[in-house]
């Protein structure tokens, strides 16, 4: 597995400011994942970030609101533009690794949650 | 885009008893994962099935892969207080060279899992 960190851990910030969200593995990683999720709902992607090509974003997802970095193999920050209540989420990031055979799996930070007022 | 139905949304039972939580498509999976997720953490996957028919056991949970890999189900025996939370299951969309599976989630709409003592 992954050992996967995440800041802020929460965060409430005010309407029409932005939040970089970092991400943190402690191994190489080629693929990380930006999601979103309502408390006690499922997750909704927001895109891939591969390291040394641009993000790939979800329908209803766009950079100017979502830009994302992938600096390295270890790192990724999300950034939440131009806030509204509606940002109002938690966010996590996931790496994909193979462990062994012909599947990958996915492994979970423990989440950012924003509040915005 | 594959759907994943997942079923039900919502399970309250006492300790003691047995559940089981579905996951369906219409569409044939790569691979489909079993993530637990508790309030203010991150899901952690449980297990990873990938072969038509498969069975897993992870202590008192029983994951079982349909035959045409188009379904999967979750069962607990004599839940526990500590078995409360939100479980998902999720399945790769990409197919890469070689049959393997690897790439971004699709996720079920999730079950909350509430386990009274």
């Amino acid at each position: 597995s992954a050992v996967i960190s995440q800041k802020p851990s929460r965060d409430i910030c005010q309407r029409g400011t932005s939040l970089t969200i970092q991400c943190q593995v402690d191994s190489q990683v080629t693929m990380m994942f930006w999601y979103r999720q309502q408390p006690g709902q499922s997750l909704t992607l927001i895109a891939t970030a591969n390291q040394g090509s641009e993000a790939t974003y979800e329908s209803g997802f766009v950079i100017d609101k979502f830009p994302i970095s992938r600096p390295n193999l270890t790192f990724s920050t999300l950034t939440v533009s131009n806030m509204s209540p509606e940002d109002s989420s938690i966010y996590l990031c996931s790496v994909e690794i193979r462990l062994g055979g012909s599947y990958n799996e996915q492994f979970f930070g423990p989440g950012t949650r924003l509040t915005v007022l | 885009t594959q759907l994943l139905e997942q079923s039900p949304q919502f399970l309250s039972i006492q300790e003691g008893e047995n559940l089981t939580v579905y996951c369906n498509s219409s569409s044939v999976f790569s691979s489909l994962q079993w993530y637990r997720q508790e309030p203010g953490e991150g899901p952690v996957l449980l297990v990873t099935v990938v072969t038509g028919g498969e069975v897993k056991k992870l202590k008192r949970l029983t994951f079982q892969f349909g035959d045409a890999r188009k379904d999967s189900s979750l069962h607990i025996t004599a839940a526990q207080p500590g078995d409360t939370g939100l479980y998902l299951c999720a399945a790769t969309q990409g197919q890469g060279a070689g049959g393997t599976s690897y790439g971004k989630l699709t996720f079920g709409q999730g079950t909350i899992l509430t386990v009274h003592p």
